[in-house]
């Protein structure tokens, strides 16, 4: 089993609140990922990591942050949430670049 | 563009039929393919995953896949499905071997199973 814990598994939240989604791994990976997924739809890339400071965008483009201070840990900001932000976000992480990606369970993100 | 096709949007099958996921890929050279599977309100699981080497692959949970270099495909098989198999599964390629390589995930088929 994958050592990877997203928190919080659901949140419902006011328009406008700050919000971060956070992500921690237990296996010492380098390589970290944000991805966004809409009900029954694919996976797509907010954002990755390839090691501490280290962060860049994704294949679709988000309004959330992220940061890399810890090899372990990859949180998701969202300084003012909207309605469009209401998805699904899995982080995942993988021990080179050739190596499958470990998910967590998900953040189910409702905006109001 | 690389990109990833998986033509079935949702599959039904009866408990112990055979199942074969159909999953298509666009990339100039050998990628590296991964099929994963997602469970309601779950991350993704590793099914398995191809590199190189024997064409078919085998993985957890019975399933098995065949890359076909000239099909571009690499198609999800199982010989008899358990209901706990209903599930959303996604293929995947990584393309380039870089580090600035990323995966591609396609748009998933759901698999019901029928009782």
């Amino acid at each position: 089993e994958a050592d990877i814990y997203q928190t919080p598994r659901y949140l419902v939240i006011g328009t406008g609140k700050k919000i971060t989604l956070e992500c921690s791994q237990t296996m010492g990976h380098d390589k970290m990922y944000w991805y966004q997924q809409d009900p029954g739809m694919e996976l797509h890339l907010i954002h990755y990591s390839y090691g501490v400071n280290s962060t860049e965008k994704g294949d679709l483009s988000s309004e959330s942050t992220v940061s890399r201070i810890r090899t372990e840990h990859f949180p998701l900001t969202l300084e003012s949430a909207r309605p469009s932000h209401t998805s699904q976000y899995l982080c995942a992480s993988s021990e080179g670049d050739n190596q499958p990606q470990h998910f967590g369970d998900g953040t189910r993100l409702s905006i109001l | 563009a690389q990109s990833v096709t998986q033509p079935d949007i949702h599959i039904t099958v009866s408990e112990g039929a055979s199942l074969e996921l159909r999953c298509n890929y666009s990339y100039g050279a050998t990628p590296y393919l991964f099929w994963y599977v997602q469970s309601p309100g779950q991350g993704l699981q590793l099914l398995l995953k191809y590199f190189s080497g024997d064409t078919l692959v085998q993985g957890i949970k019975g399933f098995e896949a065949e890359f076909k270099r000239s099909q571009s495909s690499f198609n999800l098989r199982k010989p008899s499905v358990h209901w706990s198999d209903a599930a959303e599964y996604f293929c995947a390629v990584r393309t380039g071997y870089s580090s600035a390589s990323k995966i591609i995930f396609g748009s998933g088929t759901r698999l019901s199973i029928r009782p």
